[in-house]
C-alpha cells in the first residue's frame, strides 16, 4: 500500500511554477521521500529525493515540512514536456518502491 | 549517467509462445534489478526483485514458473514470459538500483510493450 496521498490532477500554465503537493503523515524517521514521473508510454524517470532537508537539482526542488508529514515538488518553469504523472513515494533504505496513483500534471500553453 | 535500456521496445507474439525481455544498466553496476508490470491507466505493480547471482524474489500473486527471471551479471537481467496468453499483454518495465549511493535510487528502463494474440 502506498504511504502517500496526492491530488489526482492539477494543471498549470507553461512557464509558471508547478507546485505538486504530497501528504505522508505516517512517514518514519529513516524513510526518504522520492519523486518520479512517468510521461505517457515511457518508463518512470527519477526526479529527486530527500530525507528532511530541502533539496534542489537541475530538474526540481523538493520542500519537506519540518514535521516531515508533507512535501511539495516544485518545477520552477513548467514546459509542455513536463506533462506527466508524478509519483510521490516514501521509501526506506533497501526497500521496494510502491507506486500509488500519482498526480497527473497537465501543462497548458 | 544512470541509463537503463530494455529490448525489445515492443513485441507481438502468438498465444502459447515464450517471450524474453532484456534489461541492461549501461553505465553502472546494478546489484539489484526490479521488474514491474503496468496495465492501461493503472499504476506500476512490482512483479519481482532480482539480485545478481541469486534467485529472484516474487511478489504475492506472481507466478515464478510463468515469469522466469535471470540476473546473471551486474548489468543484465532478463524476464521470460513463458506460454504467454492474451491476459499477459501489458507494459513491462525494469529498473536497476545503483550500488554505492547514499540513498536507494532506482533508474527505470523505457519499457517493453507486449501484445499476445
Amino acid at each position: 500500500d502506498a504511504k502517500t496521498t496526492q491530488p489526482p490532477s492539477m494543471d498549470c500554465a507553461e512557464g509558471r511554477a508547478a507546485n505538486l503537493p504530497c501528504n505522508h503523515s505516517t512517514i518514519s524517521g529513516n524513510e526518504y521521500v522520492y519523486w518520479y514521473r512517468q510521461i505517457h508510454s515511457q518508463g518512470p524517470q527519477y526526479i529527486i529525493h530527500g530525507l528532511k532537508n530541502n533539496e534542489t537539482n537541475e530538474m526540481a526542488s523538493l520542500i519537506i515540512t519540518e514535521d516531515r508529514k508533507s512535501s511539495t515538488l516544485i518545477l520552477p518553469h513548467a514546459t509542455l514536456r513536463d506533462t506527466a504523472v508524478y509519483y510521490c513515494i516514501v521509501n526506506g533504505a533497501n526497500s521496494k518502491l510502491t507506486f500509488g496513483k500519482g498526480i497527473t500534471l497537465s501543462v497548458r500553453p | 549517467g544512470a541509463v537503463v535500456s530494455q529490448h525489445p521496445s515492443r513485441v507481438i507474439c502468438k498465444s502459447g509462445t515464450s517471450v524474453k525481455i532484456e534489461c541492461r544498466s549501461l553505465d553502472f553496476q546494478a546489484t539489484t534489478m526490479f521488474w514491474y508490470r503496468q496495465f492501461p491507466k493503472k499504476s506500476l505493480m512490482l512483479m519481482a526483485t532480482s539480485n545478481e547471482g541469486s534467485k529472484a524474489t516474487y511478489e504475492q500473486g506472481v507466478e515464478k514458473d510463468k515469469f522466469l527471471i535471470n540476473h546473471a551479471s551486474l548489468t543484465l537481467s532478463t524476464l521470460t514470459v513463458t506460454s504467454a496468453h492474451p491476459e499477459d499483454s501489458s507494459f513491462y518495465i525494469c529498473s536497476a538500483r545503483a550500488a554505492g549511493v547514499p540513498a536507494e535510487t532506482q533508474y527505470f528502463g523505457p519499457g517493453t510493450r507486449l501484445l499476445v494474440l
